[in-house]
């Protein structure tokens, strides 16, 4: 079955302590993405990547790190969390950004609270 | 940046026609699209448009786009409970990155 899966679901942490929530994809997609929802303020990306090795910051990327090695995977760490990094993390993505492939599949999220 | 601004809560009788509506700032939208997310779920696409359309129908869904105005608006036909879900409007712009911002969602909220 084609889908994006992240890990885990639901996270209780408290401030300052590493993680990392794994994004894994099995459609061969070039295209990945970090998305954070938070109430009133809808999606907003994290980070994305082009294609392996490549990767660029979004909208919000300030405590966030990302990597790329591999094209199913696309892990979100977060150093030292914060507080403020409590809400519902979403991974996404496409075959590529190109018109006519545009398509994000997401996945189920993960829910973060930072204590 | 680009702006994407919607409503966030809308209640409609089953049955009844929903219109969920969604203005945006970026002039240079080539793609429009309607996200579903249900409860508990990750986002689903259900309908885009190409910036130089006006209309596009698919089912019970009638997407409506005018770019002078640059709103955007989603009806759904005969709503049912199974429509209760937050929906989310995205554009995506025609820069080199062709980044895809998202709006705030809207509730729709389906009262039986």
């Amino acid at each position: 079955e084609a889908q994006v899966t992240q890990n885990p679901r639901y996270l209780i942490t408290v401030t300052g302590k590493k993680l990392t929530v794994t994004c894994s994809q099995n459609m061969n997609h070039e295209y990945m993405s970090w998305y954070r929802q938070d109430p009133g303020l809808g999606l907003r990306q994290i980070y994305y990547s082009m294609n392996v090795e490549v990767t660029d910051k979004g909208d919000v990327p300030e405590g966030y790190k990302v990597s790329r090695k591999e094209k199913r995977n696309f892990p979100l760490i977060l150093e030292s969390p914060s507080p403020n990094q409590t809400s519902l993390y979403f991974c996404a993505s496409s075959l590529s950004m190109r018109p006519g492939a545009h398509e994000q599949f997401f996945g189920p999220g993960t829910r973060l609270t930072v204590l | 940046g680009e702006d994407v601004e919607q409503s966030l809560f809308l209640s409609v009788r089953e049955g009844d026609s929903s219109v969920i509506n969604c203005t945006y700032t970026d002039s240079s939208s080539t793609y429009l699209y309607w996200y579903k997310q249900e409860p508990g779920a990750g986002l689903q696409l259900l309908t885009y448009i190409f910036s130089n359309m006006d209309m596009k129908q698919d089912q019970r869904l009638t997407v409506l786009l005018n770019k002078k105005d640059k709103h955007l608006s989603l009806r759904i036909a005969d709503t049912q409970t199974g429509d209760s879900a937050i929906y989310f409007c995205a554009e995506r712009d025609s820069g080199g990155y062709q980044k895809v911002t998202f709006g705030t969602g809207t509730k729709l909220q389906v009262i039986p």
